[in-house]
């Protein structure tokens, strides 16, 4: 199975500033159609995962552009510009290419 | 509005079965891949079943296949997960996910394995 690794797995931020979180995975997450499935979760507290960003770099609809994803290969990045109270929450990474599909152990996000 | 509901959780001893359902509503249901994720402290996100739209191709996660089955009703709008032969670590909650790339989730169903 693809392991998908996360760092940190907390996060203290000050509103305002921004905020970074990696994902690696085990092997190359390039599917043979050429592209890469790779999505970012948001879980706020009490609420079930809420997407993010679709291969790699996509905003869902709604999302605020604060939010950006980008990487390639095993290496990929979510960024917070500037973090807002209600980004408080869990965020997870997780490949859409390789079966079984896994999530990344998720980095707690909190203001300082 | 894309809804999922998820119902059918509750406390069952090991060994029981249960029947999860997903009533969906908001989109057209036969045009997407189906999937069932479960969550827990201690492993977190699994994701554990997909099923094709017309129901002619299913995924299992290895730990569940044998046990569980997903299947579909396209006419009633709704995705199940039937669980066999429960154990206490399939103890979690059940969320209900439209697609194989998770872009809507319902708000999820406990399911609790203890005798």
């Amino acid at each position: 199975d693809v392991v998908m690794t996360q760092s940190p797995l907390s996060l203290p931020v000050t509103l305002g500033q921004p905020a970074s979180i990696s994902c690696r995975s085990s092997q190359s997450l390039v599917h043979s159609d050429g592209t890469t499935y790779l999505n970012w979760f948001q879980q706020r507290p009490g609420q079930s995962p809420r997407r993010l960003i679709y291969k790699v770099s996509n905003r869902d609809s709604g999302v605020p552009d604060r939010f950006s994803g980008s990487g390639s290969g095993t290496d990929f990045t979510l960024k917070i510009s500037r973090v807002e109270a209600e980004d408080v929450g869990v965020y997870y990474c997780m490949q859409g290419t390789h079966w079984p599909l896994t999530f990344g152990g998720g980095t707690k996000v909190e203001i300082k | 509005e894309v809804q999922l509901v998820e119902s059918g959780g509750g406390l069952v001893q090991p060994g029981g079965s249960l029947r999860l359902s997903c009533a969906t509503s908001g989109f057209t249901f036969s045009s997407y891949w189906m999937s069932w994720v479960r969550q827990t402290p201690a492993k977190g996100l699994e994701w554990l079943a997909n099923i094709k739209q017309d129901g002619s191709q299913e995924d299992y996660l290895d730990s569940v296949k044998g046990r569980f089955t997903i299947s579909r009703d396209n006419a009633e709008y709704s995705l199940y997960l039937q669980m066999n032969n429960l154990r206490a670590e399939d103890t979690a909650l059940y969320y209900c996910v439209r697609d194989i790339v998770g872009d809507i989730w319902g708000q999820g169903t406990m399911v609790t394995v203890s005798s």
